[in-house]
């Protein structure tokens, strides 16, 4: 019950192209779902997130769509450019000891090419 | 801006040697993580801390302790190191402070078990 599933493991986009990363979670107590962002040699930082009181999020290029109801949430990355080449990793929370505990995706590696 | 900092970028050990591997967090956070990154698995939670000498077990504690003496220092140490050790180890903290949910990572430690 504290999964959460990635999907695709891979992605190749062309320059303006749409990327779209789904994750899927099971635990109804997760009330946090961020998107991180980790460049070769960086550790991930913080892309978007949402809760689960909106279905929708965007900040720029960068949104987040949110299915309660189906425990299903998405990155769209609009007019994909080369610098957003990088692994992206959904995650989900719920909080414990006064604590943020994350549980992440797999991971999805995106590639955007000119 | 937030800075966490880890001790070593890279760690070469032998098999059965003990490990230090540090983190160390600018902006008195309470919360201290240590993940471990490998391909296909994404992040996956070692230890967590969220005060001075409090640590509680992650999802994959085998094999590793934790030491936290001072609020902005969280020690990860490998008693015995072994080659399926071998990985990319992260250090995060965070603060739930104003509702912040955000955790910050340090960039990483890629340790190599021989």
């Amino acid at each position: 019950q504290q999964q959460v599933k990635q999907s695709p493991q891979s992605l190749i986009v062309q320059k303006g192209g749409i990327s779209i990363i789904n994750c899927a979670y099971e635990n109804t107590a997760f009330d946090y779902f961020p998107w991180y962002q980790q460049f070769p040699g960086k550790g991930p930082a913080l892309l978007i997130a949402i809760r689960p009181d909106v279905s929708e999020k965007k900040e720029g290029r960068f949104t987040i769509s949110f299915n309660k109801s189906a425990k299903q949430f998405s990155l769209h990355i609009m007019d994909s450019q080369p610098g957003d080449s990088a692994t992206y990793f959904c995650a989900a929370s719920g909080l414990s000891y006064n604590t943020d505990k994350l549980i992440f995706g797999t991971g999805t590696r995106l590639q955007v090419f000119p | 801006d937030v800075k966490v900092t880890q001790s070593s970028r890279y760690l070469v050990k032998r098999t059965g040697e003990k490990v230090f591997l540090e983190c160390v967090q600018d902006m008195d956070h309470e919360n201290m993580f240590w993940y471990r990154q490998d391909p296909g698995l994404g992040l996956r939670l070692i230890y967590f801390s969220y005060d001075v000498k409090m640590k509680e077990k992650g999802d994959i504690p085998e094999g590793y302790s934790v030491s936290r003496e001072k609020k902005e220092r969280f020690s990860l140490i490998l008693e015995s190191a072994s080659t399926n050790q071998t990985s990319m180890y992260l250090c995060a903290s965070s603060s739930l402070d104003r509702g912040q949910r955000e955790q910050y990572f340090g960039p990483g430690t890629r340790l190599t078990v021989t």
